[in-house]
């Protein structure tokens, strides 16, 4: 079974505008952490937001926010005030363990996102 | 400039050749992975080394080799790869029980 999966293979938006992109998970660990990346053309990860299955509120960086739902096992990340330079791919991962050692990420299948002016 | 530092970004071998992928971090972080991108899959874990050792094969065919000499440096040996081989290679690192992983640009293989 899939335990990251985005539904939203493309997105369109209009320069502005907010973005909700999707995420849902499944574990049975109670101890977790879900991370958004960013992934541009050229290549590279780029972090944007975490979330510890512990913590008691949203996380928030700037203008990306993470509307954790914990019953649901939903981790929907909301870009505000969309930019052109938002355009790329997204991924949703998650880290099981986290009072483990080494853990890898599991990442979902992606989203890409078109900014539109 | 991420903190990790992938070479070659690009590269292109014959199914016959040897070559090696190198991942340098100065992050100061213990725990190092191979991640295999290719198109319309998602990221797909190869090998994790944590402390220097390897804590993870993801199933992943012996013509990829693993070596982690130190906790800054990962490399990935590839010999007789096939075309399907042909991905972009990520490299990670992070603290073992840390929650920042930090992604090098990667190394777009193509085997012909």
């Amino acid at each position: 079974a899939q335990k990251i999966t985005q539904t939203q293979p493309g997105m369109f938006v209009q320069e502005k505008e907010a973005v909700t992109l999707d995420c849902t998970y499944d574990t049975s660990d109670p101890s977790y952490g879900l991370f958004w990346y960013k992934q541009p053309s050229s290549g590279e990860m780029i972090f944007l937001i975490y979330q510890g299955s512990y913590d008691q509120q949203n996380a928030t960086e700037g203008r990306y926010s993470l509307n954790f739902q914990k019953a649901r096992k939903s981790a929907n990340l909301v870009i505000s005030a969309s930019q052109l330079g938002d355009s790329a791919m997204y991924f949703c991962a998650m880290r099981e363990g986290l009072d483990q050692g080494a853990q890898k990420l599991v990442f979902g299948q992606g989203t890409r996102l078109t900014i539109n002016p | 400039e991420t903190g990790v530092t992938q070479t070659p970004r690009h590269l292109v071998m014959g199914m016959t050749n040897k070559k090696s992928l190198k991942c340098e971090q100065h992050l100061g972080h213990n725990a190092m992975y191979w991640y295999k991108q290719s198109a319309k899959k998602p990221l797909e874990l190869m090998f994790v080394y944590s402390l220097e050792e390897r804590v993870e094969n993801n199933s992943v065919p012996s013509r990829f080799s693993p070596e982690c000499p130190n906790s800054s440096h990962l490399f990935l040996h590839l010999h007789t790869l096939q075309p399907e081989d042909s991905a972009l290679y990520l490299c990670a690192s992070s603290q073992a029980r840390g929650r920042h992983y930090t992604f090098g640009s990667g190394t777009r293989l193509t085997v012909v």
